[in-house]
C-alpha cells in the first residue's frame, strides 16, 4: 500500500530558531500534500495544501510566514517552522493524494512529527 | 461553514456489545464522508467512505442528508476495536481537503 513517512519523528528546538519537517510520499506520487496541525487530545487542523510546483494554499488564521512550505517534487514536501515559539509546539502530520488510479480524495498519512520548542 | 461535530469524547462499551460512534456535519453542499482510526502508536489511517458503501472491519456508517448525520457503527464490538475514531468531511470542488471532527475514543472492556 501507499507509504508516507516524516522526518524528523520528533525534534526539539531552541526558541527563535527554525526547524524543518520533511513528509515523502514512499511509493507514490503526489502532486498535493495536505499538513496538519494537532494538539493534545484534539482533531486535526488543517494548516495548509501544498501543491507541487506552485506556491502553498494556506488555510484562514494560519502565518503563511511563520509556517513555510515547499513541494519541489512529486514525493517531496516540507514544512518549515520559521523563528519557533513555545506555542508552535505541537504535533505536524502530512498527508499525501495519491495521484492517478487513486479514488477521490484517497489519502494516505503520515505517522507525524513531534515538535517542542524550549 | 463546513463542520464535523463528533459530540462523544471517549464511549466505552463492553465486548461483544453494539457500538454507535455519532458525526453530524454541517456543509451547504454536498459532502463526501469519511471515517478515520488511529490505533495506539499508529498512524491515521482510512476505515471507510461514505460513497463505497462498504463494510471495514465490521463497521457500517450510512449518511443520513436529512439529518446531516455519519454516525459509524458496528453489532458486536471487539477488543481490537480500541482506538481514536475521527469523522471527515471533504467539500465538492475536488481539493481533497478534510475536515475533521474532534474524535471519539472508543474504549472495549474485556
Amino acid at each position: 500500500g501507499a507509504v508516507v513517512s516524516q522526518h524528523p519523528s520528533r525534534v526539539i528546538c531552541k526558541s527563535g530558531t527554525s526547524v524543518k519537517i520533511e513528509c515523502r510520499s514512499l511509493d507514490f506520487q503526489a502532486t498535493t500534500m495536505f499538513w496538519y496541525r494537532q494538539f493534545p487530545k484534539q482533531s486535526l487542523m488543517l494548516m495548509a495544501t501544498s501543491n507541487e510546483g506552485s506556491k502553498a494554499t494556506y488555510e484562514q488564521g494560519v502565518e503563511k510566514d511563520k509556517f513555510l512550505i515547499n513541494h519541489a517534487s512529486l514525493t517531496l514536501s516540507t514544512l518549515t517552522v520559521t523563528s519557533a515559539h513555545p506555542e508552535d509546539s505541537s504535533f505536524y502530520i502530512c498527508s499525501a493524494r495519491v495521484n492517478e488510479g487513486g479514488l477521490p480524495y484517497e489519502q494516505y498519512f503520515g505517522p507525524g512529527t513531534r515538535l517542542t520548542v524550549t | 461553514a463546513q463542520r464535523v461535530t463528533q459530540p462523544e469524547k471517549l464511549l466505552s462499551v463492553f465486548k461483544g456489545a453494539p457500538v454507535e460512534l455519532k458525526c453530524n456535519y454541517s456543509y451547504s453542499g454536498s459532502p463526501e464522508l469519511f471515517w478515520y482510526v488511529q490505533y495506539s502508536r499508529q498512524r491515521l489511517q482510512l476505515l471507510l467512505r461514505h460513497i463505497s458503501r462498504e463494510s471495514i472491519k465490521g463497521f457500517t456508517a450510512d449518511l443520513n442528508k436529512g439529518e446531516t448525520s455519519f454516525h459509524l457503527k458496528k453489532p458486536f464490538a471487539q477488543e481490537e476495536d480500541s482506538a481514536m475514531y475521527y469523522c471527515a468531511l471533504s467539500g465538492s470542488g475536488n481539493t481533497g481537503k478534510l475536515i475533521f471532527g474532534q474524535g471519539t475514543t472508543l474504549q472495549v472492556k474485556p
